[in-house]
């Protein structure tokens, strides 16, 4: 089983959707969650982080981490064709000093 | 502006050159990394550094060679790498490498090609 695994898309929405991006894990050992941004040719931009369980919120992003269920989630409000790019989710792994990383989800927010 | 900054963004070698690949970190972080990223795969890292000494390896071929003269630096060398070897490989810095609590900045990344 991969540590972590995410739906690698494409994902295509309408703009002013809410979209929803998720990523399982397999090491309840992870604390700490990121989610990235990347658009296409250039390197990660980090967007959120959270430490625990519950909901994160900035402008039209929240994160939800529930660690019951080794589940997290990225919510975009009132999505914008801006907002396309490829979305990385990142934890740290407890037993490395190593960040680990979902394959991401490619988004595509039509005008 | 990230604050880490890579260079070059773009290079062509081929498999019998030496090249190197520059990061440089602002943010007066101790950690830094060098992650490889091909198409469809998730990101690879590749060699840890904290403090100027490098923690973790992760079986990365002798062909890649890095180097952390100080903790705002970090060099990968490159010689006789393959086609396969073709990617994008991004730099990262970290407060600290693995207390647990701590996020990865990204420079804009090398794109790299071998013919």
């Amino acid at each position: 089983q991969k540590e972590v695994e995410q739906d690698p898309g494409p994902l295509s929405v309408p703009e002013g959707a809410i979209v929803s991006l998720n990523c399982t894990y397999s090491n309840s050992a992870f604390q700490y969650f990121m989610w990235y941004r990347q658009y296409s040719r250039k390197g990660p931009e980090l967007l959120m982080y959270t430490y625990s369980s519950g909901n994160k919120e900035d402008g039209r992003f929240t994160a939800q981490v529930d660690k019951s269920s080794k589940y997290i989630s990225l919510f975009i409000r009132d999505s914008q064709p801006s907002d396309s790019a490829t979305y990385l989710c990142a934890m740290i792994s407890p037993y490395g000093q190593n960040f680990v990383f979902g394959p991401g989800t490619r988004l595509s927010v039509l005008p | 502006e990230t604050g880490v900054t890579q260079t070059p963004r773009h290079l062509v070698m081929g498999m019998t050159n030496k090249k190197s690949l520059k990061c440089e970190q602002h943010l007066g972080h101790n950690a830094m990394y060098w992650y490889k990223q091909s198409a469809k795969k998730p990101l690879e890292l590749m060699f840890v550094y904290s403090l100027e000494e490098r923690v973790e390896n992760n079986s990365v071929p002798s062909r890649f060679s890095p180097e952390c003269p100080n903790s705002s630096h970090l060099f990968l060398h490159l010689h006789t790498l393959q086609p396969e070897d073709s990617a994008l490989y991004l730099c990262a810095s970290s407060q600290d490498a693995g207390l647990g609590d701590t996020e990865a900045f990204f420079g804009q990344g090398t794109r790299l090609t071998v013919v």
